[in-house]
């Protein structure tokens, strides 16, 4: 399983875009980069997938480059409700269990 | 389309005694996973089912330990005797065949351990 490697803290402001990247340099053929976001008191919500390039849904963008050895979720116009925990994970076959990191502590201040 | 359900929301017991959790996953998903977040660090997977399967337990603590996934559906995970350690919030999760939704997450259960 490829380990990952994301940012303990960061801190944004309201309005602004974050981009939250993970470094994932074992990251195998067969392997899909997915995002988690998880709010104090919840489980974890799934918000994008990718395999290469760009991935786009109606909550972020997933940027991978060629090599596939990192990605980076982007955050559009954050709010104060984007403050959360955010998590990069990468697995690929269906029984492939996905092993979470610490993950990457989003503040948006005022 | 209904979420995964976990009760009891939370639960405090003293050590030693037992605790039983509850998961009802999301309809047709054949996977379920059970998950042991402590505060400040990400979910730690413990048991992973396909259908009433164990595909893998190798993290779980056997020796206090215990779940299972009856018919394929409902799971229950159980603590026996607990340990102050073992304070956490307990996470279920469901997947479809088709992993290209990620899991979906139950609210889970909050434990504490006196």
């Amino acid at each position: 399983l490829a380990k990952t490697t994301q940012p303990i803290s960061m801190d944004s402001y309201e309005g602004q875009e974050v981009n939250i990247t993970c470094s994932h340099n074992n990251i195998a053929t067969n392997d899909y980069i997915t995002w988690y976001q998880q709010f104090p008191s919840q489980g974890p919500r799934f918000i994008i997938q990718g395999y290469k390039t760009k991935v786009t849904n109606e909550v972020a963008s997933l940027f991978i480059p060629a090599d596939r050895k990192s990605s980076t979720l982007s955050l559009p116009r954050v709010s104060l409700s984007d403050t959360a925990v955010y998590y990069c994970l990468v697995g690929g076959d269906r029984d492939d269990k996905i092993i979470f990191g610490k993950g990457t502590r989003l503040h948006i201040l005022p | 389309e209904a979420g995964v359900a976990q009760s009891p929301r939370y639960k405090i017991i003293e050590k030693r005694q037992s605790v039983a959790f509850w998961c009802n996953p999301i309809s047709g998903h054949a996977t379920l996973y059970w998950y042991q977040q402590i505060l400040g660090q990400g979910p730690k997977l413990l048991i992973q089912f396909q259908n009433n399967g164990v595909v893998d337990d190798s993290q779980l603590p056997k020796d206090r330990f215990s779940a299972e996934r009856l018919k394929g559906v409902d799971s229950t995970l159980k603590i026996q005797p607990a340990k102050l350690e073992d304070s956490a919030v307990y996470l279920c999760a469901s997947s479809s065949q088709d992993r290209h939704y990620g899991y979906t997450f139950g609210s889970g259960t909050r434990l504490t351990v006196v």
